[in-house]
């Protein structure tokens, strides 16, 4: 089953930076698909972050950047806040699949 | 900027079938797609399909083709989701996810409906 792979978990203290990973394969993130990022705060809809061509919208925090290379991708967030609590899942297409797929979510804990 | 703006909660018995409307703000459909994802309790976001209004082209994921369908009204700018058969795993809440252009395999989603309970149960 291609998919994208995500840890379980990540957490941080005020003020640091962490990193979320985003594992694909040859038919996902390696075949040159861009990677997109969301953040969902519990009870909420999600929340588009970061897209794989231009980056962050207008108005978002610049705390938050992405980068991929070879078969993954990830988000790394500076300065951490404790309002940057949260799933974050990374998204991009399939080419075995021909489908979307989401990673599985990670959840961070700011300490 | 679009606003999506979502039908309510559903209660519905296995076997039946729901259909979830997604309205649009404004003249939107000129260039835009919708899509809908969906997430079970406690798990993550699952994609299902998209359509592209203007068009009538629509994509499904492999697992739903058949037993959802997606469609779209151009002249009340409202997209749909009716999905058909329903187990209980079908029990989840269902959102609706737009874009402008027309890229809904490798685009991504920056507008966001709230969202959609649909409870499955008999």
């Amino acid at each position: 089953q291609s998919g994208l792979t995500q840890p379980p978990s990540v957490s941080g203290a005020p003020g640091q930076r962490v990193t979320v990973t985003c594992t694909g394969s040859s038919s996902n993130i390696g075949a040159g698909y861009n990677v997109h990022w969301y953040q969902q705060v519990p009870g909420t809809a999600p929340r588009f972050l970061i897209n794989g061509v231009t980056g962050r919208p207008s108005g978002a925090p610049d705390r938050f950047s992405g980068s991929q290379s070879g078969t993954s991708a990830s988000l790394v967030i500076n300065g951490l806040q404790a309002e940057d609590e949260g799933d974050y899942y990374c998204q991009s297409f399939d080419s075995t699949l021909s489908a979307v797929v989401f990673g599985g979510g990670t959840k961070l804990t700011v300490l | 900027q679009v606003q999506l703006v979502q039908s309510g909660a559903e209660v519905k018995e296995p076997g039946s079938s729901v259909r979830v409307s997604c309205e649009t703000s404004g003249d939107t459909f000129n260039n835009y797609a919708v899509t809908w994802v969906r997430q079970a309790p406690g798990q993550g976001l699952e994609w299902m399909g998209g359509i592209i209004p203007i068009f009538g082209t629509t994509n499904y994921a492999q697992r739903f083709e058949g037993r959802v369908t997606i469609s779209a009204d151009e002249s009340t700018n409202i997209a749909y989701m009716e999905v058909s058969s329903l187990t209980s795993e079908d029990t989840a809440v269902y959102y609706c996810a737009g874009q402008e252009g027309h890229d809904i395999l490798t685009g991504y989603y920056r507008d966001w409906g709230q969202g959609t309970l649909v409870t499955v149960s008999s």
